[in-house]
């Protein structure tokens, strides 16, 4: 168990949507990231979090936004979906603010459909 | 884009054999690092290796990094049905000022019982 907490595990919703998947870092954690894993595009950084404010923006669509709260658990909203936004969606944390720095710990994902 | 690629993208063994998966990058990098991910799971964090180390170990996962080469590998001794899983290789680069982690599309290894 990495300590990662990602909710829902899995999400079904027609186009045209907006979805908010949530996810609460490791105790101790203080950088949050998003990445995207689809078939053909792999493993895709998103935007990371640092303690409340954005660290860094990777391939992040527009119709895509995440924020970090307070107590850290942090949310990433995606709207107007569209079928090729079907993919698994996850959150992972560390210590550093920068990955180079330490390991990341990964949740298990939110699957997202996308019909 | 990837800034690793792992080679072969798919590798079938016995259980018992050693297993290794080759992982190439473009760039300078701080370090790399390896993950596993069963299926439909998170990826789980195995080994990172600094870009000033040439191998590391961790029970039966043994690393190596060639700079010089931009290349890195995982081998997996006396493999288990357990070790099926994908594998990704990780690089730090240097994006919007911050470094991240890019991965790799991953070696899919499955170990025959």
């Amino acid at each position: 168990d990495s300590g990662v907490t990602q909710t829902p595990k899995h999400l079904i919703t027609a186009t045209g949507q907006r979805v908010t998947l949530r996810c609460s870092p490791r105790s101790g954690d203080l950088s949050v990231y998003w990445y995207q894993q689809s078939l053909d595009q792999g493993l895709q950084f998103l935007i990371q979090y640092y303690n409340g404010e954005e660290r860094a923006k990777g391939n992040i669509l527009e119709r895509f936004s995440a924020q970090q709260f307070p107590d850290l658990h942090s949310e990433l909203n995606l709207s107007s979906l569209e079928l090729g936004d079907s993919a698994l969606y996850f959150c992972a944390s560390s210590v550093s603010a920068e990955t180079y720095n330490s390991p990341l710990h990964f949740g298990n994902g939110t699957r997202l459909t996308v019909t | 884009s990837q800034q690793g690629e792992e080679d072969p993208q798919a590798l079938s063994i016995q259980e018992g054999e050693n297993a290794t998966m080759n992982c190439s990058y473009k760039t300078s990098i701080n370090n790399l690092q390896w993950y596993r991910q069963n299926s439909g799971r998170g990826l789980v964090h195995l080994i990172l290796i600094r870009s000033n180390e040439r191998e590391k170990h961790s029970g039966r996962l043994r690393v190596t990094l060639d700079t010089s080469k931009k290349s890195s590998s995982l081998l997996i001794t006396a493999s288990r049905a357990a070790d099926t899983a994908s594998y990704f290789c990780a690089t730090a680069y240097s994006g919007a000022g911050s470094y991240q982690l890019t991965f790799g599309k991953g070696t899919k290894l499955s170990v025959i019982p």
